[in-house]
């Protein structure tokens, strides 16, 4: 059981826009910045957002995150087949001696 | 370039121990915290150790408290992570992570991850 919730499963097809859902509680995504992970299959993870909304260098910007209270969203414009992967939030959790916590993953089709 | 290569990972009977190494290149390893992150086959992410920069302040998951201890060795580049009392439940693919800042803060996220070192607890 995962501290963040997520849909396990999305799906569009492409050129359509989806979101994916991440809903924690105060001591994590309440108080505290949200990023996101992608992982492409067989990969490590990578980056795609920090800070709630920020993209790092090199993330096309048809992905975009939102925070509001204890929930956040991850939006994937324009999907692209190459957009197939696992996607994972993840925040600091203050109630936590382990702090940092994730969500359990959604697995995102494209159809 | 960043480069972040896991080793040590095998198959290990309940009860035993394993030391995973991360051997870092490509970046200033002293000014970055380090995180050790691990994946069950088929399952999600869980995060499992951090350290920071310096290595004075090290933090644990609860899975994992008491059992497993995580090191760095600044002049050697490196990440440890000793592990025991392995449990079945320990099966994963560990990774080593880079931190965005040298503490383990909540601005200091995890922002660059290694390829991983499998662990199989089994008899």
């Amino acid at each position: 059981q995962s501290v963040l919730t997520q849909p396990p499963s999305a799906s569009g097809t492409p050129g359509q826009r989806v979101t994916i859902s991440c809903s924690g509680s105060s001591s994590n995504i309440g108080s505290n910045y949200v990023y996101w992970y992608q992982q492409l299959p067989g990969t490590a993870p990578k980056l795609v957002i920090h800070r709630n909304n920020q993209r790092p260098s090199g993330v096309p910007d048809r992905f975009s995150g939102s925070k509001s209270g204890t929930s956040a969203s991850l939006a994937i414009s324009g999907l692209r087949s190459e957009d197939e992967a696992d996607y994972y939030c993840a925040a600091w959790d203050d109630s936590l001696s382990g702090p940092w916590v994730f969500g359990g993953g959604t697995k995102l089709t494209v159809l | 370039e960043v480069q972040l290569l896991e080793s040590g990972g095998g198959l290990v009977q309940p009860g035993g121990s394993l030391r995973l190494s991360c051997a870092a290149s490509g970046f200033t390893f002293p000014s970055y915290a380090m995180s050790w992150v691990r994946q069950a086959p088929g399952k999600g992410l869980e995060w499992v150790s951090g350290i920071s920069g310096p290595g004075g302040s090290t933090y644990y998951a609860d899975s994992v408290k008491g059992r497993f201890t995580i090191s760095r060795d600044n002049s050697k580049n490196t990440l440890y992570l000793q592990m025991s009392s392995l449990r079945a439940e320990d099966t994963a693919v560990y990774f080593c992570a880079i931190n965005n800042g040298i503490l383990v803060v909540p601005a200091a996220p995890i922002e660059y991850w290694g390829q991983g070192t499998l662990v199989t607890v089994s008899s």
